[in-house]
């Protein structure tokens, strides 16, 4: 059974600090991995998708990597601002047509 | 192009009643999935209709039902509902089926809470 796990469960830092959320899993017969952002109350934005044949994937200050053997992914973000703070979840889609999500990050970015 | 738009975005209702949380994808998507969003249990997977099939099925009781018209338009139907039932569904939409390679796009989600 694939589990999913996201560490730490909340990070506050400073403006301008540069960032790495952490995402984790357990088994590697993955076919993507996307992270997605949510603001308190709402839907989930869809940020980066990784297929399981590549390696990272890039969009504007955010980088997201995947390595498979290790279970791991990373999403990476630049120059944080204020109004990337949110949660940052990373989910897993696999054969069984559904996504698997971790419990996500919360960020606070503060001033 | 506008977004996966979920109504109501809001409901309150009371033990043992029923809800019908509606969904409607992207223009041209044809895979809907349903998700519950609760702070014990994060996100959960309820099911996936594609071309009004139900394609894939969470571990949820019977109570929890669905469906999708020819339209991709879906909804997700709640009988007897529980006070455990209280949560934020959200609904996603892709291109194709399952999450085989497409990015999933999800709605605001409907907020229910069951007094």
């Amino acid at each position: 059974k694939q589990e999913v796990t996201q560490i730490p469960a909340a990070l506050s830092v400073p403006e301008g600090e540069n960032l790495v959320l952490n995402c984790s899993f357990t088994d590697s017969a993955i076919y993507n991995l996307q992270w997605f952002r949510q603001d308190p109350g709402k839907g989930l934005t869809s940020l980066l998708l990784i297929q399981s044949s590549q390696r990272e994937q890039t969009s504007g200050r955010l980088n997201a990597s995947l390595d498979k053997s290790s279970g791991r992914s990373t999403l990476y973000i630049a120059a944080s601002q204020p109004g990337d703070s949110a949660t940052y979840l990373c989910a897993l889609g696999g054969n069984t047509g559904k996504l698997i999500f971790g419990q996500g990050t919360t960020l606070q970015v503060k001033p | 192009k506008a977004g996966v738009t979920q109504t109501p975005r809001y409901l309150i209702k009371t033990r043992g009643q029923q809800v019908t949380l509606s969904c409607s994808p992207i223009s041209g998507h044809r895979s809907v999935s349903w998700y519950q969003q609760t702070p014990g249990q994060g996100l959960q997977f309820l099911f996936e209709y594609f071309s009004e099939t139900q394609r894939n099925k969470g571990n949820f009781p019977g109570r929890f039902s669905g469906r999708q018209f020819s339209n991709s338009r879906s909804e997700m139907n709640v009988s007897t509902l529980e006070l455990g039932d209280s949560a934020l569904y959200l609904c996603a939409s892709s291109l194709k089926q399952g999450t085989l390679t497409d990015t999933q796009y999800f709605g605001p989600g409907t907020r229910l809470t069951v007094l």
